[in-house]
């Protein structure tokens, strides 16, 4: 049984609609990273998380936003949604400085965009 | 851009046979390598981890690594049919720099 939990775990939104995802971290797990996978495609990094501030960010646009709170839960936030949005997300808590080893990845979030 | 490439496969191997998965890498910085498996809808499970050149071997997975070539692959002995899945090759660089994935290839085992 995972130590990250995601919810909501499917979801159906508008082009154009705005979206949260939530992620709690396993317990001691103070990053939290998060994924994009679409449809045939391996996970992609949009950014990472820690101690409440952004540590890192892939190749998305600034529509793509989140936030770590001090329990070390996350939210990634997408505005302005569009039919490509649509994918699997996955969020992954892990120890600072420590590699994908250590990751533990939540069920993800199924996100479908119409 | 940092690249990791799969073949996407399908892969049909008979039960029992072994099936060989390669990946190849284009940052030479990478340091760290990783094999998960995903099944359909869900998310990606470690299987192995590999960080210096040779072959790592866990039941009836082995890993084998050549930074020289930036060629990582992964041998699956004595394939089941609960193998079928799609598996990911992943690289990172030093300590908790992001996982760069392929695109995964997928694995049939017929019985």
């Amino acid at each position: 049984e995972t130590g990250v939990t995601q919810s909501p775990t499917h979801l159906i939104k508008t082009r154009g609609q705005q979206v949260t995802l939530r992620c709690s971290s396993q317990s001691g797990h103070n990053t939290v990273s998060w994924y994009q996978q679409a449809l045939g495609q391996g996970p992609q990094f949009i950014f990472q998380y820690y101690r409440e501030e952004e540590n890192g960010r892939g190749n998305f646009p600034p529509r793509f936003s989140g936030l770590q709170f001090p329990n070390y839960s996350s939210e990634l936030n997408v505005n302005a949604l569009e039919l490509d949005d649509s994918a699997l997300y996955l969020c992954a808590s892990s120890l600072p400085g420590q590699n994908a080893y250590g990751y533990t990845f939540g069920s993800g979030t199924r996100l479908t965009v119409v | 851009q940092k690249e990791v490439e799969q073949n996407s496969g399908p892969l049909s191997v008979p039960e029992g046979a072994i099936a060989s998965l390669n990946c190849t890498y284009s940052d030479r910085g990478s340091q760290s390598f990783f094999w998960y498996r995903q099944y359909s809808g869900k998310s990606p499970e470690l299987i192995m981890s590999i960080y210096s050149n040779g072959d790592k071997e866990d039941g009836r997975f082995t890993a084998q690594l050549n930074k020289a070539s930036q060629y990582v692959s992964l041998l699956i002995r004595d394939s089941q049919p609960s193998d079928s899945a799609t598996y990911l090759c992943a690289v990172q660089g030093s300590g908790n720099t992001p996982l760069v994935f392929g695109k995964g290839t997928r694995l049939s085992v017929i019985a």
